[in-house]
């Protein structure tokens, strides 16, 4: 079964400071990989995805992440974070044996301070 | 910005009653979803929706849930027979046809089950 694992409950960073997020997946085949953020009362909203290619990827507010096969992670990062960074991340898999079903981790808690 | 809605932002609800949750997708989306995440649990895959027919279910989906796409903008998640353990917050999402994987979700409708 695909999964995917955050080890850290929370990150806290100085705002300017670069910030990653860590995630590690286990899958059979091939892994499409997310990461979506959380605000409060607010929904999911996706950030970026790898599917293939470049195994950095890029995607929204500055935010890009780097799949490594061999350490089977897929990290999140962002050079200089800013207080408005202050969110819950989410990385989740698409199961192989699926088109749509996502897989989501437990979730990070950055917290960006002043 | 297009995005998806979903009412209500809360419901409370006594066990046994029926309750249907609304979403409205973005408008060109052709797959739709649902999730919940139980208060301090991962966010779990309910029910994939393609073409007015489900697509793919958990096996939290049993026959106490269903969905319907009743016209041709509303996507509503019913429960019949509300449990203590249906509390949660019930995310919506759609995705496009020309990139289904990138989910995009709603602000999710937290419902208390007492």
């Amino acid at each position: 079964a695909q999964s995917v694992a955050q080890p850290e409950d929370q990150v806290n960073v100085a705002e300017g400071n670069p910030l990653t997020v860590k995630c590690t997946y286990s899958v059979s085949g091939n892994p499409y990989l997310f990461w979506y953020v959380q605000y409060p009362n607010r929904g999911l909203q996706f950030l970026l995805k790898y599917i293939t290619g470049d195994n950095l990827v890029k995607g929204s507010y500055g935010f890009e992440a780097e799949f490594n096969k061999s350490q089977t992670s897929f990290h999140l990062k962002k050079p200089s974070a800013l207080v408005s960074d202050s969110a819950l991340y989410f990385c989740a898999v698409r199961d192989t044996d699926s088109w749509g079903k996502l897989q989501f981790g437990a979730g990070t808690q950055v917290v960006v301070t002043p | 910005e297009p995005e998806v809605t979903q009412t209500p932002s809360h419901q409370v609800t006594q066990m046994g009653q029926e309750v249907i949750l609304r979403c409205v997708p973005i408008s060109n989306h052709l797959y739709f979803y649902w999730y919940r995440q139980i208060l301090g649990q991962k966010v779990e895959f309910l029910v994939s929706f393609y073409n007015n027919e489900i697509s793919e279910k958990s096996e939290i989906f049993d026959d106490q849930f269903s969905v319907e796409r009743p016209d041709g903008s509303n996507f509503t998640l019913k429960i019949r027979s509300t449990k203590l353990e249906d509390s949660a917050m019930y995310f919506c999402a759609s995705s496009a046809r020309d990139s289904p994987h990138e989910q995009y979700f709603g602000p999710g409708t937290r419902l208390t089950v007492t």
